[in-house]
């Protein structure tokens, strides 16, 4: 079945580690999002990527890294400079450059900094 | 910049009784609107989306969506809650005004459906 698999679903880290998380999607589309959940804030924009081999710094890019090298993977790199890393992680995906296309998201990534 | 707001943190309903959960929206030009969904713990779901013409919008599990341009509004309604619709509900823009069309959020709405 198409769609976006996200790993791990929960991880664990010390403060100080930097941790990547894995983004594929098997759907062909172009575009491809980060997205960092907190409760009661809604979901906000990291990172996302239009083509391979580019990206673009979203809302809350600082302390995060990532790379487009496939069109099927947008890895998310947390580094020690992120603040405060603990969160939920959705990463999305569309196939339409315009504006009527909806995104599709994975599962989601639980970081826990120790 | 575009955005959307969601009034209410959390909505309570009886199973068989109607829900509304309310969402208005801030654009310039044209808006373009969606409804998500979210069980704990996993990634959001697609309900449905406005982009033009009819007012009321029909999406999956039996929601509809009703758009009013005059107030601003893109509320999501269904005629029967079920216990199942229990879960995180998220209205979102297409953020147009910049040259990529960013989804822009609400801080999302909790629908508890009591038996």
């Amino acid at each position: 079945d198409g769609g976006i698999t996200q790993s791990p679903k929960y991880l664990f880290r010390k403060e100080g580690q930097n941790v990547t998380l894995s983004c594929e999607q098997n759907l062909n589309h172009d575009a491809m999002y980060w997205y960092r959940q907190d409760p009661g804030q809604g979901l906000r924009l990291i990172y996302y990527s239009q083509i391979v081999n580019d990206f673009q710094k979203g809302d809350i890019a600082e302390g995060y890294s990532v790379s487009r090298e496939k069109k099927e993977s947008f890895p998310l790199t947390v580094t020690s400079a992120q603040k405060n890393p603990t969160a939920f992680y959705l990463c999305a995906s569309t196939n339409r450059d315009g504006p009527t296309g909806e995104l599709f998201f994975g599962e989601g990534s639980r970081l826990t900094v120790l | 910049a575009q955005s959307v707001a969601q009034p209410e943190d959390q909505v309570n309903v009886a199973e068989g009784n109607p829900l509304t959960v309310k969402c208005t929206y801030s654009v310039s030009g044209n808006p373009y609107l969606f409804w998500y969904v979210q069980y704990p713990n996993r990634g959001l779901q697609f309900l449905l989306k406005y982009i033009t013409g009819d007012n009321l919008v029909k999406g999956s599990y039996g929601f509809e969506a009703e758009f009013n341009k005059s107030q601003t509004s893109f509320h999501l309604k269904k005629p029967s809650a079920l216990v199942s619709d229990s879960a995180l509900y998220f209205c979102a823009v297409r953020d147009v005004s910049t040259g990529f069309q960013k989804l822009v959020f609400g801080t999302g709405t909790r629908l508890l459906v009591s038996p």
